[in-house]
C-alpha cells in the first residue's frame, strides 16, 4: 500500500518562476493539504483540499494556489516564485477534512530552491 | 490562535537510555488533538503519538509515551530505549477542534549516542 508519494523530489527555479508539485494522497484518503518548512522551521500550513475545493486556507499570498483532481491528487503552484520561496514543501493526505485521530499522513516532501 | 512551544536546544541520549522531549502549547478550543512526530534528514514527516484533550489516560505507541498535562498544557515525548535510529528532528504539533489546520513546534534535535 503506497503512502504519500510525491514529485518531483527536488527542483531548482530562478526569482519570478513559476513551480507546479505533486501529491498523490495514501490510499483511501480524499483530503489533501499542503506545508511550507523553511530551513530550521516547523512546517507552515498552506491550505487544504476536501472534495476539489479549497476548504481551508493558512497565511499565504495569491501566489500560492492550488488544485485536487477527482482522483484525490493535489498540485501545488507558486507563481511569481521569490528567495523566501526556498523551502520544503510537504503534502499531508487524510480520509475526511477533520483529523482527530492521528490518522495524518505526509510525503517526503519537494525540495525547491529558488535562486 | 494556536501555538507551540518547543524550546529545548538540541537533546543528546546515550543509546538505551530514556529521554524526554518538552512541548508546551496554547489554545482557547475545548478540544483538541496533539501531536508528535518524527522528521529524519529524508524530510518525511513520520508520526509517531495522537493524544486527544479529553482521553483520560496518556497515549502510548511502543517505545513512545506522551506526558499530557491538561492543566499545564504540557505534552512531552518520553521515547524508552532510545536506538542510534532515533537521531532525528522532532516536532510537537496540535489540531484544534474542527479544524484540519495543524500547528508545528519549531522542533527539537536529538542525537543518539552509541
Amino acid at each position: 500500500d503506497a503512502g504519500v508519494t510525491q514529485s518531483p523530489t527536488h527542483l531548482i527555479k530562478t526569482r519570478g518562476q513559476q513551480v507546479t508539485l505533486r501529491c498523490s494522497p495514501k490510499s483511501g484518503h480524499d483530503t489533501v493539504s499542503w506545508y511550507q518548512q523553511a530551513l530550521g522551521q516547523g512546517p507552515q500550513f498552506i491550505f487544504q483540499y476536501y472534495e476539489e475545493e479549497e476548504r481551508q486556507r493558512g497565511n499565504f499570498p495569491d501566489r500560492f494556489s492550488g488544485h485536487q483532481f477527482p482522483n484525490y491528487s493535489s498540485e501545488l503552484n507558486v507563481n511569481a516564485l521569490l528567495l523566501g520561496d526556498s523551502a520544503l514543501y510537504l503534502c499531508a493526505s487524510s480520509e475526511g477534512q477533520e483529523t482527530n485521530t492521528g490518522e495524518l499522513f505526509f510525503g517526503e516532501g519537494s525540495r525547491l530552491t529558488v535562486l | 490562535a494556536q501555538k507551540i512551544t518547543q524550546t529545548q536546544p538540541g537533546m543528546f541520549v546515550q543509546e538505551k537510555e530514556a529521554v524526554t522531549l518538552d512541548c508546551t502549547y496554547d489554545t482557547s478550543d475545548p478540544s483538541y488533538g496533539l501531536f508528535w512526530y518524527k522528521q529524519p534528514s529524508s524530510g518525511e514527516m513520520i508520526f509517531l503519538i495522537y493524544q486527544g484533550s479529553y482521553d483520560q489516560q496518556n497515549a502510548t505507541e511502543g517505545r513512545y509515551s506522551l506526558n499530557f498535562q491538561k492543566a499545564r498544557k504540557s505534552a512531552n515525548l518520553v521515547i524508552s530505549a532510545s536506538q542510534l535510529g532515533d537521531s532525528a528532528m522532532y516536532f510537537c504539533a496540535m489540531l484544534p477542534g474542527a479544524n484540519s489546520k495543524l500547528t508545528f513546534g519549531k522542533g527539537i534535535t536529538l542525537s543518539v549516542r552509541p
